[in-house]
């Protein structure tokens, strides 16, 4: 079974710029999540989409960063303009439903670094 | 609100002995409880995990207990192998928030021959 895949591994950009990520989750997962990692910290939850609906976007800065997933399967995460805080991995993970009891699958990151 | 907490950045230990990692959370609301491991330039994976109702799980080498009245839980694995060396993360959900991890800053292990 192929896992989560992502791209690009790696985004060097300037601030101000804009940059897109890509995300396919493990098939028939309905849903998936984008994290962001900033160095020495846990991964924080940005949004959470059930097949093509938000379910939980509380923590994304809406006034830069977007996400959508339109048929329910793969998924972007777009930063517009981006800010030098931006700077961190950038996780995608899916699971077969939302909820305590399903585990969630994660892919291997984009390293953004914003200069 | 660091919700979940790893106070500590590293640990190192021998091959062959006990590795402890350890994990403090303040909300009560959260009823399920789980270890990532991190390999560098790779997502995490999951390693075991713990229901607030039980305070023990069990799954080969490795073994979390969970003290809800300290809001505790560690990790324990035994005997230590070089392989294990990476970066754990706690992490921990309520039912009532639909699968959203809220997770702890990681500890680098690092399991020396």
């Amino acid at each position: 079974e192929a896992g989560v895949a992502q791209s690009p591994r790696y985004k060097i950009i300037e601030k101000r710029q804009s940059v897109a990520f890509w995300c396919n989750p493990i098939s028939g997962h309905a849903t998936l999540y984008w994290y962001q990692q900033i160095l020495g910290q846990g991964p924080k939850l940005l949004i959470q989409f059930q097949n093509n609906g938000v379910v939980d976007d509380s923590q994304l800065p809406k006034d830069r960063f977007s996400a959508e997933r339109l048929k329910g399967v793969d998924s972007t995460l777009k930063i517009q303009p981006a800010k030098l805080e931006d700077s961190a991995v950038y996780l995608c993970a899916s699971s077969l439903g939302p909820g305590g009891i399903y585990e969630q699958y994660f892919g291997p990151g984009t390293r953004l670094t914003v200069t | 609100d660091q919700q979940v907490k790893q106070n500590s950045p590293s640990l190192s230990v021998q091959e062959g002995r006990i590795s402890i990692l350890n994990c403090d959370y303040t909300n009560s609301m959260f009823d399920y409880f789980l270890w990532y491991k991190k390999y560098p330039a790779e997502g995490p994976t999951f390693l075991i995990s713990i229901s607030s109702i039980k305070d023990k799980n069990e799954d080969g080498r490795f073994t979390v207990f969970l003290n809800k009245s300290a809001k505790h839980l560690s990790l324990h694995i035994v005997p230590s192998q070089p392989g294990d060396s990476a970066v754990y993360f706690c992490a921990a959900r309520a039912d009532n928030q639909g699968g959203k991890l809220i997770f702890g800053q990681g500890t680098e292990l690092s399991v020396k021959p």
